[in-house]
């Protein structure tokens, strides 16, 4: 019954390596989101889509690539890993857009990207 | 820029009660919002602000100043469980999250 599962929990890969990390929801939102949580704990946007279309792009490298096959789904794939790119990354998903009334996040487990 | 400022780390004693602080300079106001964040987990949703004043719901209240670009969160009667990270973000003109990074409450017996 879990609201926001993501997989998987830890990656460990080498730098230049390519890696998906996955997410789904069964909550019946239409909006997703991706957010990096970095070593300082900072929670960074990147990515939002609303009924799998993509409403917010922050400046992310184009090696981050989001997709959504449908609403309940937002994966991430990662071309050419690098050190920088080791952080926590967190899939949420909320019931509107940012700009509907107070729109509470629901947030993943979040998933340990290391890289090597 | 926009910033979010809050303490890195307080520490508190069971039973006791304790205000975390966040104060924010960012383009336009939304909404501010506290999640609690326990280490190695997700963050999950407190509260949430728009008007000046305070809303309460349990143990934990809010605050809101608007024209002082302020807010705290008070906990009451704190229990060990409640040791975690609190963030507090910021929802700016363009409706886009801003977040702090976060006070680390260490809750001690």
């Amino acid at each position: 019954d879990t609201a926001v599962s993501q997989t998987p929990k830890y990656l460990v890969t080498q730098m230049g390596n390519d890696k998906s990390i996955k997410c789904e929801q069964n909550l019946g939102h239409d909006t997703m989101y991706w957010y990096k949580q970095d070593s300082k704990k900072f929670l960074k946007i990147m990515f939002s889509y609303n009924n799998k279309e993509l409403i917010i792009n922050e400046t992310v490298p184009n090696r981050f690539s989001p997709k959504s096959p449908d609403k309940a789904h937002l994966n991430l794939h990662i071309n050419s890993l690098e050190l920088g790119d080791s952080a926590v990354y967190f899939c949420a998903s909320s019931q509107g857009t940012s700009s509907s009334g107070a729109n509470v996040l629901t947030f993943g487990a979040g998933s340990r990207l290391t890289v090597l | 820029g926009q910033n979010i400022d809050q303490p890195t780390e307080m520490t508190a004693t069971e039973g006791a009660i304790v205000q975390i602080n966040c104060t924010y300079q960012t383009s336009g106001f939304n909404g501010l919002f506290w999640y609690q964040q326990h280490a190695g987990e997700a963050p999950t949703f407190l509260s949430y602000n728009v008007l000046d004043g305070l809303e309460e719901k349990g143990r934990f209240s809010s605050f809101l100043s608007r024209s002082k670009g302020y807010s705290y969160l008070l906990l009451k009667e704190l229990q060990m469980k409640d040791s975690a990270s609190y963030l507090c973000a910021v929802r700016d003109s363009n409706y886009q999250l801003i977040w702090g990074a976060g006070t680390k409450l260490i809750i001690k017996p």
